[in-house]
């Protein structure tokens, strides 16, 4: 059975400091990978995915992600973070007709 | 072209009475599924629908939870005598075709719907 694990709970980083949120995947075949972002309130947003090719995925806001088959991670990045990052985020695993969650990282940014 | 649109976005329901939760999806859009998020936790899917038919419910809860998708109208996500512990947030998403691994598809989230039961 496919499964997503973020293993951070809670994350903060100081505006202007490097990020990554880290995930790992368990699924049979090829997976293919998304993250999320949810600010209080909202919906989600799509930040980026990977379904096959170039390993590294640009994504909205300034992110990025790196498949690593190896090692069934798909870490999210940001170089430097802004004060409006400060979200929940969700990484995502999907298959045919399916598709699940982590528990999610929520991220906090100090001034 | 619109989005997936929830309503309501918020809903307020004593226990023991029901709560419906409806979503209209993108235009274009035959399939549907529902998430539950907890509070401090991450997204749980509950069930998978297309038109007419129910394709997926391994996350429903056995009791009180049903979905449907007519022919016609938004799904509807029906939660009968409700209990404190169904307060979350009730995402729904669709995509114009089932997710198949490679095919680009992707789907989209709508608001979300918050129940609290109080």
């Amino acid at each position: 059975a496919q499964s997503v694990t973020q293993p951070d709970i809670h994350i903060t980083v100081s505006e202007g400091a490097s990020l990554e949120l880290r995930c790992n995947y368990s699924y049979g075949a090829t997976p293919y990978l998304f993250w999320y972002v949810q600010s209080p309130g909202q919906g989600l947003q799509l930040l980026l995915k990977y379904f096959s090719g170039d390993t590294l995925v640009q994504g909205i806001k300034g992110f990025e992600a790196e498949f690593k088959r190896s090692q069934s991670s798909f870490n999210l990045r940001k170089p430097s973070v802004h004060w409006s990052d400060a979200a929940e985020y969700f990484c995502a695993v999907g298959g045919n007709n399916d598709m699940r969650f982590g528990a999610g990282t929520r991220l906090t940014v100090k001034p | 072209n619109a989005g997936v649109m929830q309503n309501p976005r918020h809903l307020v329901r004593r226990r023991g009475q029901e709560a419906r939760l409806r979503c209209s999806p993108m235009k274009g859009h035959s399939h549907v599924y529902w998430y539950r998020q907890l509070p401090e936790e991450g997204l749980k899917f509950m069930v998978y629908l297309q038109k007419e038919n129910i394709i997926d419910e391994s996350g429903m809860p056995k009791e009180r939870f049903s979905a449907e998708f007519p022919k016609e109208g938004p799904s509807i996500l029906r939660i009968q005598q409700v209990v404190r512990g169904d307060s979350a947030a009730y995402f729904c998403a669709s995509s114009p075709r089932g997710i198949e691994v490679g095919s680009g598809n992707t789907i989209y989230f709508g608001e979300g719907s918050w129940l609290t039961v109080v």
